[in-house]
């Protein structure tokens, strides 16, 4: 089955604590992105990338890294997570032509208390 | 960059009347455009979607979409509306330019029995 596939589903941490979010897509595409949902906000782009070893920054990047060093891979990193970033976190990835939708993954909720 | 506004933040309709949810754009190059549903405690679902051709594109669930080039606009419709219609609904944007898929705030819609 196709799919995107993010984990945690829910995670609870503490400020300061590193923390990774993985998302990993069996449909080989190249596209993949990260976005934060917020209330009145809608979805913000954190980061993209159009290929192994490319990456952009989106509208809300600072706080986050990220990595592409697989195709079906493109985990989220928080090196100190703040309260600020406390947010419902949606991986999405799409072949790189641009009459393509995408998919989603599940969405993580993150709370950083 | 593209952008995408979606002026109402719910729209409230009785079960059986037409739905109809606003979406404009803003693009440099020409657009693709796509909606979305989110149902609560789930991931993006992709509905229909607008690449070149007919404007009205039609989608999953009876729902279709009118593409005016003029008014920059990409309204969803549905003629009759259900209760299980009751979700998240966001518009989104690419453009020729480049592949970085824009999302507008969302619309809660409310359909009332």
């Amino acid at each position: 089955e196709a799919q995107v596939t993010q984990n945690p589903r829910y995670l609870i941490t503490v400020t300061g604590k590193k923390l990774t979010v993985t998302c990993s897509q069996n449909m080989n595409h190249e596209y993949m992105s990260w976005y934060r949902q917020d209330p009145g906000l809608g979805l913000r782009q954190i980061y993209y990338s159009m290929n192994v070893e490319v990456t952009d920054k989106g509208d809300v990047p600072e706080g986050y890294k990220v990595s592409r060093k697989e195709k079906r891979n493109f985990p989220l990193i928080l090196e100190s997570p703040s309260p600020n970033q406390t947010s419902l976190y949606f991986c999405a990835s799409s072949p790189l032509r641009q009459n393509t939708e995408a998919f989603f993954g599940q969405g993580t909720r993150l709370t950083v208390v | 960059a593209q952008s995408v506004a979606q002026p109402e933040d719910q729209v409230n309709v009785a079960e059986g009347n037409p739905l109809t949810v606003k979406c404009t754009y803003s693009v440099s190059g020409n657009p693709y455009l796509f909606w979305y549903v989110q149902y609560p405690n789930r991931g993006l679902q992709f509905l229909l979607k607008y690449i070149t051709g007919d404007n009205l594109v039609k989608g999953s669930y009876g729902f279709e979409a009118e593409f005016n080039k003029s008014q920059t606009s990409f309204h969803l419709k549905k003629p009759s509306a259900l209760v299980s219609d009751s979700a998240l609904y966001f518009c989104a944007v690419r453009d020729d330019g480049n592949n970085r898929l824009a999302f507008g705030k969302g619309n809660q819609v409310v359909v009332i029995p």
